[in-house]
């Protein structure tokens, strides 16, 4: 079966660094998504992953490795704002998302 | 353009009741998703389409539910005989059929609560 794990909840400090992983089995990889997800609201696209290696953009970088079927999110310098979920999603053979259970972040003062 | 548009934002309905929600996606996209969320959840899958044909349509969807894209623009979600389980958050997303960095993009969702 098709299946995307990620932890559900974590909690980091302001200012820190932290590090969402996320591993997945899948029929077909056609690339590999993460979203945040502010409570009440729908999501919104962070970044993008098809080869392996690390995607940076800012404050956010992601990180693949096809062969091992993992991923992770890495958030620098976080802000408060930050609090959130962060979804992990793969697009399957079909092209179809394959959404992971998402991971609620906590930041503390 | 504005995005994807999803209306109502919210409805309450009476068990046994039907409803329909609407999406306009992005115009240019031609794949339209329907998804269901619950609280402390990914989105589940429900049905795309790809223009105005329905691909796929979730196992877990039961008979009650029915989607439509009759032109390739807009699409609407009915729910029949609604029930107290199918209380939940519905998104719809729209994306470009292509490879590469084609991203979904979501509307606000419309809250279901059945009373």
């Amino acid at each position: 079966g098709q299946n995307i794990d990620q932890p559900t909840e974590m909690t980091a400090t302001e200012g820190a660094i932290v590090q969402i992983n996320c591993t997945y089995q899948t029929s077909g990889f056609n690339g590999l998504f993460w979203y945040q997800q502010h409570a009440g609201e729908a999501p919104t696209f962070l970044s993008y992953n098809v080869l392996d290696g690390l995607e940076e953009k800012g404050r956010f970088s992601s990180f693949l490795s096809r062969s091992k079927g993992y991923s992770y999110l890495l958030l620098k310098e976080l802000q408060m704002k930050d609090s959130a979920s962060y979804l992990c999603a793969v697009r399957g053979s079909n092209y179809q998302l394959i959404w992971g259970a998402g991971t609620k972040l906590i930041i503390k003062p | 353009d504005t995005g994807v548009s999803q209306d109502p934002r919210h409805k309450i309905t009476k068990r046994g009741q039907n409803v329909t929600f609407r999406c306009d996606p992005i115009s240019e996209h031609n794949r339209l998703y329907w998804y269901r969320q619950t609280l402390g959840q990914g989105p589940e899958f429900l049905t795309y389409f790809q223009n105005e044909a329905q691909l796929e349509k979730s196992r877990l969807l039961s008979d009650r539910f029915s989607a439509e894209r009759p032109k390739g623009s807009f699409s609407t979600l009915e729910i029949q005989r609604t029930e107290q389980g199918d209380s939940a958050m519905y998104l719809c997303a729209s994306s470009l059929l292509e490879a590469g960095n084609t991203e979904a993009f979501f509307g606000q969702g419309t809250r279901l609560t059945v009373v």
